[in-house]
């Protein structure tokens, strides 16, 4: 059972486009949700997170929405290049309760973005 | 400026071998995570790692897989007896603090033969 559910799963956008990657989640108790990128052969870096008590941050051409009573979140990139092509994971965590508890990421199944020049 | 530092980057192990991945956290992270990725798919939290201690290993597979994060040096991933099921990226990330981001190392890919 997928707790963090992406999509789409793969997305074609021409340069300039805007491109839009949704993620919804069903855990009442996750309170931070950040988006990944990540290139062929690399790891996961950090791009923009989130926590639940705003509806919207931006970074640069990077902006995620936040919807908290429909327990969804986009990811919005603006002006897309074609260095943006990449796989997108969106991701969330719980506080931690007690002892072994702690902020292990759950992860969306990740985006494949292609954009074109 | 080091980031999170695994090594290596690709292991051929056959099968029954054992493989140890290892992980150093960038400085003055005292917060070690382990993911696996399967081909075409998110991560999958394994284990999460203080210094000298095992906080949460619900991820990991309770046979055949060890994880330690010593007081000096590296934190290291173990997979006894390795089966064809193993490959896969392997991912550390380290934070400063349980409520920090986690910051990624480039994995290290594993492939049984």
């Amino acid at each position: 059972q997928q707790q963090v559910k992406q999509s789409p799963q793969s997305l074609i956008v021409q340069k300039g486009g805007i491109s839009i990657i949704n993620c919804a989640y069903e855990n009442t108790a996750f309170d931070y949700f950040p988006w990944y990128q990540q290139f062929p052969g690399k790891g996961p870096a950090l791009l923009i997170a989130i926590r639940p008590d705003v509806s919207e941050k931006k970074e640069g051409r990077f902006t995620i929405s936040f919807n908290k009573s429909a327990k969804q979140f986009s990811l919005h990139i603006m002006d897309s290049q074609p260095g943006d092509s990449a796989t997108y994971f969106c991701a969330a965590s719980a506080r931690p309760r007690g002892a072994g508890n702690n902020r292990k990421l759950i992860w969306g199944l990740g985006t494949s973005l292609a954009v074109n020049p | 400026n080091a980031g999170v530092m695994q090594n290596p980057r690709h292991l051929v192990r056959r099968r029954g071998q054992e493989a140890r991945l290892r992980c150093s956290p960038m400085k003055g992270h005292s917060h070690v995570y382990w993911y696996r990725q399967l081909p075409e798919e998110g991560l999958k939290f394994m284990v999460y790692l203080q210094k000298e201690n095992i906080i949460d290993e619900s991820g990991m597979p309770k046979e055949r897989f060890s994880a330690e994060f010593p007081k000096e040096g590296p934190s290291i991933l173990r997979i006894q007896q390795v089966v064809r099921g193993d490959s896969a990226a392997y991912f550390c990330a380290s934070s400063q603090g349980i409520n920090q981001p986690q910051h990624f190392g480039d994995g290290t890919r594993l492939s049984i033969l």
